[in-house]
């Protein structure tokens, strides 16, 4: 398996504009989470998926945030609209559904709202 | 939600010994102690983890004090390419596994 694939892996967008992250997780994991990091407030989770239905929300910033899992192999989380805030690097990750299995995380995308 | 305390930065000489302690003093019986590290500019990876015994892997062993309040990474000889932030969280099990990150530490390694 080639990993968890996230893209774009940079993306520069104008304030106000809507943004699309993608994310593939490995094949088989039942949870998928979203995280975002900045350097002031480190590593968040913002949502996580188990096996495609959204389990806790509470961490996504405000509703101009969504994500979806449309199916097992492919989830996204848009921003719309989006502003200078919103510049980060997020990240998603998959594991299998136990606790003592790794989450394996992305490259990340390094979202730069201008 | 449980959490976990670490020093923010420490630093180690290259081939030595290294211990990152973590606090954990809510830990739930069910919650799993996992570390991961994150090199500059990759992805958080996976360490090592443990419930209540210590455990050892290639990359490092783990200690858990008895009741289970604390934990230590160690690494048994620091290398350069060990330079990172290493997290110590808690797999919540709520029925969902949440992952949740803290501040971390950074390890710097000198040569």
């Amino acid at each position: 398996d080639a990993g968890v694939i996230q893209s774009p892996r940079h993306e520069v967008t104008e304030m106000g504009q809507e943004v699309t992250l993608r994310c593939k997780p490995i094949s088989g994991h039942d949870y998928l989470f979203w995280y975002r990091q900045t350097m002031m407030r480190g590593l968040e989770l913002l949502i996580y998926f188990n096996n495609n239905v959204p389990i806790d929300d509470s961490g996504m910033p405000e509703d101009r945030f969504s994500a979806k899992m449309p199916n097992a192999s492919f989830s996204t989380l848009k921003i719309q609209p989006s502003e200078p805030r919103d510049s980060a690097v997020y990240f998603c990750a998959s594991s299998l559904d136990r606790g003592y299995t790794e989450a394996f995380f992305g490259q990340g995308t390094r979202l730069t709202v201008v | 939600d449980a959490k976990t305390t670490q020093p923010n930065s420490m630093e180690s000489n290259e081939e030595e010994p290294v211990h990152l302690p973590c606090n954990h003093s809510t830990i739930s019986g069910t919650d799993y102690i996992h570390w991961y590290r994150q090199l500059p500019s990759q992805g958080p990876e996976y360490v090592i983890h443990g419930l209540t015994s210590n455990v050892n892997n290639r990359m490092a062993s783990l200690a858990i004090a008895e009741d289970r309040k604390s934990s230590t990474l160690i690494l048994h000889r620091a290398t350069l390419r060990d330079a990172a932030v290493y997290y110590c969280i808690l797999r919540i099990d709520t029925g969902g596994f949440k992952t949740i990150f803290g501040a971390g530490t950074r390890l710097f390694v000198k040569a």
